[in-house]
């Protein structure tokens, strides 16, 4: 597609309950992020993928918490056994890296998560 | 560790006022700076890149201006609109292959 994709646009969850989130980058993109923002709150870094390399998951706020970009493009982020704390919206981005490309970051347009 | 902060944290003008929102950064040594938007209950949209050789960069109403030396960015709007309501962050990268670092953001209100 022309941008970054994000779904379900919106989910809601019963507390425990096992969610999994979707990004489909632009195509091509080299790195991909994965930001949670809370109501009213900046962003907070989750996990960074790049090229080949081992991801950057320091932003990761527990073991709860994991993501994976299969073939290099799509990434799911995915939160075990949620809680009410998780509720936020779940932003991701991808931009191509690289000295000629500028790495201009696009992001998508999130994923509300409630908790209930 | 790079440091990216921003001032003022919220900001109220009348329409029709020029302003100038602040990035600041801690490590002089950044590949580009980028500035964007966000509306409530939407993603963030990019407005201005500037590479670390360049020295602003300008989009009708924007201009984004870097002094590296000083770890500094400004954006600048000119005939502020309420439409322009919105939260504007900057961002800094260190290397191409690096992980970009986000401001905390300004929250601009433009009264009609």
């Amino acid at each position: 597609g022309a941008g970054v994709s994000q779904s379900p646009s919106n989910k809601v969850t019963e507390k425990g309950k096992d969610v999994e989130l979707r990004c489909d980058p632009i195509s091509g993109h080299t790195a991909l992020y994965w930001y949670r923002q809370s109501l009213g709150q900046g962003l907070e870094f989750l996990i960074y993928f790049q090229g080949n390399s081992a991801p950057d998951k320091s932003g990761l706020p527990s073991d709860r918490f994991s993501a994976e970009r299969t073939g290099g493009s799509v990434s799911t982020l995915t939160i075990q056994r949620t809680q009410q704390e998780d509720s936020a919206v779940y932003l991701c981005a991808s931009s191509l890296q690289g000295e000629i490309s500028g790495n201009t970051i696009y992001f998508g347009e999130g994923s509300w998560l409630t908790v209930v | 560790k790079q440091e990216v902060t921003q001032i003022p944290a919220a900001l109220s003008v009348p329409e029709g006022e020029n302003l100038v929102l602040n990035c600041s950064f801690t490590d002089s040594a950044i590949y580009n700076l980028q500035w964007f938007r966000q509306d409530p209950g939407k993603g963030l949209t990019s407005l201005l890149l500037i590479q670390s050789s360049q020295r602003e960069q300008t989009s009708g109403r924007l201009n984004a201006s870097l002094d590296k030396s000083s770890g500094r960015s400004t954006l600048y709007i000119a005939a502020s609109q309420p439409g322009d309501s919105a939260t504007y962050l900057c961002a800094v990268l260190k290397t191409s292959y690096d992980k970009v670092i986000f401001g905390p953001g300004t929250s601009l209100s433009v009264i009609p």
